[in-house]
């Protein structure tokens, strides 16, 4: 089955800084990397995904890379604020069937002001 | 204006005890799972369903079953509660692939304790 690797377990920057996630997955055949932002006491939420017949995505400060070859993928926050503290998970699975989402060990994020 | 609701958001039983987690979705999914979420370990499938009276297990199905009676409703069942599955669990639901595949909505959680 997939296993998905998830680095670094925490990650602390300055307000305003930038912040990268990575992830790697093992099956070459998975084809759709979402993440999801979980606040402290809050249910995790979807914040961006993408799909293998794209190499990046972004939206306002947050941005995925997919690098299929390499089988890994990234998070990428710029101008980092108090509010994007956060766990952050990766995701993988293939869009069809009855396939499932496996998840990374997730990634503690702490902006400081 | 939520969408998956989880009955419990904490419970405290003993060793041994039969523990219902009971989780609903308005949005008439037809996908629906179980995760368990520990520190460090991020989050684990327990079981899925894809229809009603569908059960499929997923990868830590070891103590644990599941009902699905009605499409909105998927229930987690603890045979005979220990206390290493003491833990946060979550539920959630999704639209079958080619509509929104995969993206999933979670419950706010049910903290099950063990004693």
């Amino acid at each position: 089955g997939e296993n998905v690797e998830q680095h670094p377990s925490t990650l602390s920057v300055q307000e305003g800084d930038s912040a990268v996630i990575k992830c790697t997955y093992s099956d070459s055949a998975s084809n759709y990397f979402p993440w999801y932002k979980q606040e402290l006491g809050k249910r995790p939420q979807l914040i961006i995904d993408i799909r293998s017949n794209v190499g990046e995505k972004k939206d306002q400060r947050i941005a995925v890379t997919l690098n299929k070859t390499a089988k890994h993928f990234s998070l990428h926050i710029t101008e980092t604020q108090p509010e994007d503290s956060a766990v952050y998970f990766c995701a993988a699975s293939k869009n069809s069937g009855y396939s499932t989402l496996t998840f990374g060990k997730g990634t503690m994020l702490l902006v400081s002001p | 204006d939520v969408k998956v609701t989880q009955s419990s958001r904490y419970l405290v039983k003993r060793t041994g005890e039969k523990v219902f987690l009971e989780c609903v979705q308005d949005m008439d999914h037809e996908n629906m799972f179980w995760y368990r979420q520990d520190p460090g370990l991020g989050l684990r499938l327990i079981y899925f369903s894809y229809d009603v009276k569908m059960k499929e297990k997923g990868d830590i199905p070891e103590g644990y079953s599941v009902s699905r009676e009605k499409k909105e409703r998927f229930s987690l069942i603890l045979e005979s509660a220990s206390t290493n599955q003491t833990s946060m669990y979550l539920c959630a639901s999704s639209s079958p692939p080619g509509q929104g595949a995969n993206v999933l909505t979670f419950g706010a959680g049910s903290r099950l304790t063990v004693l």
